[in-house]
């Protein structure tokens, strides 16, 4: 079954710090995979997509890396600012057939509060 | 222009009420996506649609009937929903659905509430 996983659940660090999100995912035959960024009640707001070959994707403060071997990625927040509070998801899409729908699979996403 | 517009922003509705959400793109997408999402949960596939063709329908009951009248444009028309219906619907469209890393783009969503 094609599963992705977050942690942690919730995380809490001062504005200014630096943090990191992880994702760990089953989802195969493995496509793509993305970050988003969701302010409550909001839709969420695409960050990073990358596919197999490539490991590491910046987007300003956002890094994310890939690891299609260990089937891993991080999220990786520099300089964390007020803003930043919000729900992170991870969501990978599986390969399909000609020109079928790559089903998205969303991790249950990390809840970034940041505090002044 | 990457956005992707929904109305209303906020629905309350009987159970007997007849409603509809709608959905607007003019980025010149292909793919159409409904999600229902509850608090502190991600995003639940409803359906897609496809070049305007539904291509997708995630076993969801026939009280949520989704229309797309053309390529820009998806509704989602409500019938005898149930309070557990309450929840945020987002809309989304990417510029073709399947193979390759498409973004989806997601609309501010309207917070349905069922009574």
């Amino acid at each position: 079954k094609n599963q992705v996983e977050q942690s942690p659940q919730s995380l809490i660090i001062l504005e200014g710090k630096n943090c990191t999100l992880q994702c760990n995912y089953t989802v195969s035959p493995f496509s793509n995979l993305r970050w988003y960024k969701q302010d409550t009640g909001r839709g969420p707001v695409s960050l990073t997509i990358m596919t197999f070959s490539e490991n590491t994707k910046s987007n300003g403060r956002y890094t994310a890396t890939l690891d299609a071997d260990t089937k891993q990625s991080s999220l990786h927040i520099t300089a964390s600012q007020l803003s930043d509070s919000a729900s992170y998801i991870c969501v990978v899409s599986a390969a399909a057939g000609g020109t079928s729908y790559g089903k998205l699979t969303f991790g249950q996403g990390t809840i970034l509060t940041v505090h002044p | 222009d990457t956005e992707v517009t929904q109305t209303p922003k906020h629905l309350v509705m009987g159970m007997t009420n007849k409603k509809s959400l709608k959905c607007e793109q003019h980025m010149g997408h292909r793919a159409m996506y409904w999600y229902k999402q509850k608090a502190k949960k991600p995003p639940e596939l409803m359906f897609v649609y496809s070049y305007e063709k539904l291509s997708i329908n995630e076993s969801v009951p026939s009280r949520f009937s989704p229309e797309c009248p053309n390529s820009s444009l998806l509704n989602l028309h409500l019938h005898a929903l149930q309070p557990e219906d309450s929840a945020l619907y987002l809309c989304a469209s990417s510029y073709l659905p399947g193979q390759g890393p498409y973004e989806q783009y997601f609309g501010p969503g309207t917070r349905l509430t069922v009574t």
